[in-house]
């Protein structure tokens, strides 16, 4: 592994089900986020997590939760998916140690609901 | 609120320069990113600006003025390889990225 994989790549869910997906980073990053990237809206910030242990909601959390069980592994579970999450989904990682925090992203998960 | 904004389209012509403007509102500022997505791919690093002025990195280049909320990308010398959505992203007082929606490049023959 080198950077951050996603997985699935893609995926068509029926309305209601539970889905994961599923984020792993290998360059020790502490801080995690994960985005969805809608056409004509910018990323938006969904949950994050400044450490493992903890996490944060961000400016669409709703009907989406996360853990961070370790440095690695960051999933994002939608409990019971609606048609309005259909989206690319993006994980990406920081070293928030130093005074810059560039985010690394991951290659994205296209999830539909139907 | 917290707005940033970019033009939504641009085009250009292979070997010419285009600049790309951002100007955001926003609560703080820590630093601002500027991100290159190409089509289907996830957004990559270009630059980091938190002090006003500009910086150059090969055919690329980034200026700030934290004065007037204002950020551009500047491209030299355009490839194909260029054509790509440029993403303005601002750090506010939280330390959370703000993201504009964008800039798709076209880029013409």
């Amino acid at each position: 592994i080198a950077g951050i994989t996603q997985a699935p790549t893609s995926q068509i869910l029926a309305a209601g089900r539970r889905m994961t997906l599923r984020c792993t980073q290998d360059m020790r990053h502490n801080a995690m986020y994960w985005y969805r990237q809608d056409l004509g809206l910018g990323l938006r910030l969904i949950h994050y997590s400044n450490t493992a242990g903890t996490t944060g909601k961000g400016e669409v959390p709703d009907g989406y939760s996360v853990s961070r069980a370790n440095t690695d592994d960051f999933p994002l579970t939608l409990a019971s998916a609606v048609p309005s999450q259909t989206s690319v989904y993006f994980c990406a990682s920081s070293d928030n140690s130093g005074s810059v925090h560039t985010q690394y992203f991951g290659p994205g998960t296209r999830l539909t609901v139907l | 609120g917290q707005n940033i904004d970019q033009p939504t389209e641009m085009t250009a012509t292979e070997g010419a320069i285009v600049q790309i403007n951002c100007t955001y509102q926003t609560s703080g500022f820590n630093g601002l990113f500027w991100y290159q997505q190409h089509a289907g791919e996830a957004p990559t690093f270009l630059s980091y600006n938190v002090l006003d002025g500009l910086e150059e990195k090969g055919r690329f280049s980034s200026f700030l003025s934290r004065s007037k909320g204002y950020s551009y990308l500047l491209l030299k010398e355009l490839q194909m390889k260029d054509s790509a959505s440029y993403l303005c992203a601002v750090v506010d007082s939280n330390y959370q990225l703000i993201w504009g929606a964008g800039t798709k490049l076209i880029i013409k023959p």
